[in-house]
């Protein structure tokens, strides 16, 4: 069964502690998302990777780090610099190509994160 | 990326169609409209996307107005399983990878 999976789907971060989200898939695409959604808001992207060992700073980068090792997975970490981590986070990931459908992102469940 | 403007709810008769409008003025010629829908607590779902063009598949249908400056998407037979925020986005399909999710419409289907 192809697809995106994320877990945990809930997570409880203690203060000045850091947190890694999981995100892999299995659907072949070379680019991978991530993006936090607050209460009432549309998506802001955090972090996006195009290929293994690079990625690119989104709009909100800052207090988050990534990594990518493997085409399957793109882990998020939410570090104690990020003042206000409480967040339904979300990845996706797409192929890259010139048409249309290439491009398609397509979204795991999330992660809750809850700050104690 | 193009703006777009959504109305931000709307009520819909469980069986009847859902007409989800969406402004999109600023649209430039290689801009794609593309429609996702996110159900309480879960990721957006890809629903559609088009060009110029109608667009059909097993979910729903895109209507482009022939100027490209507002698009709506229809579901035809609304179930209660619908109920969800649907987004509207305006991005060219290559180069820039990021999708600008606003609010959305959030669309209650009533039995």
């Amino acid at each position: 069964d192809g697809g995106i999976t994320q877990s945990p789907k809930y997570l409880f971060r203690k203060e000045g502690q850091n947190v890694t989200l999981s995100c892999e898939q299995n659907l072949n695409h070379d680019a991978m998302y991530w993006y936090r959604q607050d209460p009432g808001q549309g998506l802001r992207l955090i972090y996006y990777s195009q290929i293994v060992n690079d990625f690119q700073k989104g709009d909100i980068a800052e207090g988050y780090s990534v990594s990518r090792e493997k085409k399957e997975s793109f882990p998020l970490t939410v570090t104690s610099a990020q003042k206000n981590p409480t967040a339904f986070y979300l990845c996706a990931s797409s192929s890259i190509g010139q048409g249309s459908y290439q491009e398609t992102q397509y979204f795991g469940p999330g992660t809750r994160l809850l700050v104690l | 990326d193009a703006k777009t403007t959504q109305p931000p709810s709307m009520d819909c008769a469980e069986g009847r169609a859902a007409n989800l409008p969406c402004n999109h003025s600023t649209i430039s010629g290689n801009e794609y409209v593309y429609w996702y829908r996110q159900i309480h607590s879960q990721g957006p779902q890809y629903i559609i996307h088009g060009l110029k063009n109608n667009e059909t598949n097993e979910m729903a249908s895109l209507i482009i107005t022939e100027d490209r400056k507002s698009s709506t998407l229809i579901l035809p037979h609304a179930t209660l399983r619908d109920t969800a925020v649907y987004y509207c986005i305006v991005r060219v399909p290559q180069g820039t990878y990021k999708y600008i999710f606003g609010t959305g419409t959030r669309l209650k289907v009533l039995a």
